[in-house]
């Protein structure tokens, strides 16, 4: 099992709607988490951090299930500037792969 | 404020050359990393460094060296170029370890031929 894994996408959406994104990780210690956005052939930047309580940045909303081992992030009311990869973070500097949206008119 | 520079942008580099990628932040961070990224990858960590004077192995180090004699720069050395090391190269720098926020660096792209 790989240390963090994320839905293999890509997810293909029209504005407006609604999208999630899991990522799993395999060390149940694990004790910080956050999504990162990369722009195609750019570097990645932070999206938000991820709260044990889950947390909320308009209209993005992150939350974390330490029994599963997964966290998430929820984006609503999809914008077409909302395109992009979004990557989970483990612990500082576990990757992964990455999720790739693409929002369509 | 310039944060993360990474140089040069682009680079060719035939099989067995060797060469150095820059790094440098100005925002007084301790933590500093290198990451290289494959084509619809995510990144893959190279060495970091926590402090000057201090580096560490992480998850893909073999070829590549790294030292850190001041807070502000962090060189990456390849030595004798391999094809498998083409490859999108990301520099970034944190306050701190766990919890903090990763600053990158706009990367290099690599080629080796």
């Amino acid at each position: 099992r790989k240390e963090v894994e994320q839905d293999p996408g890509p997810f293909n959406v029209p504005e407006g709607a609604t999208v999630a994104f899991n990522c799993t990780y395999s060390n149940s210690a694990s004790q910080s988490f956050f999504w990162y956005r990369q722009d195609c052939r750019k570097e990645p930047k932070l999206l938000m951090s991820v709260y044990s309580s889950g947390n909320e940045d308009g209209r993005f909303t992150a939350q974390l299930n330490r029994a599963s081992q997964y966290i998430s992030l929820l984006i609503r009311d999809s914008k077409l500037s909302d395109s992009a990869t979004y990557l989970c973070v483990v612990d500082d500097m576990r990757f992964g792969a990455g999720t790739r949206l693409t929002v369509k008119p | 404020n310039a944060g993360v520079t990474q140089t040069p942008k682009f680079r060719i580099l035939k099989i067995g050359q060797s060469m150095t990628l820059q790094c440098t932040q100005d925002m007084n961070h301790n933590y500093m990393y290198w990451y290289r990224q494959d084509p619809g990858m995510g990144l893959k960590l190279i060495y970091y460094s926590v402090g000057a004077g201090i580096t560490d192995k992480g998850e893909v180090p073999n070829g590549y060296n790294v030292s850190r004699s001041t807070t502000e720069d962090f060189p990456l050395r390849l030595e004798l170029a391999a094809p498998s090391q083409t490859s999108v190269y990301f520099c970034a720098s944190s306050p701190d370890g766990t919890d903090y926020e990763q600053y990158f660096g706009p990367g290099t792209r690599l080629t080796v031929t």
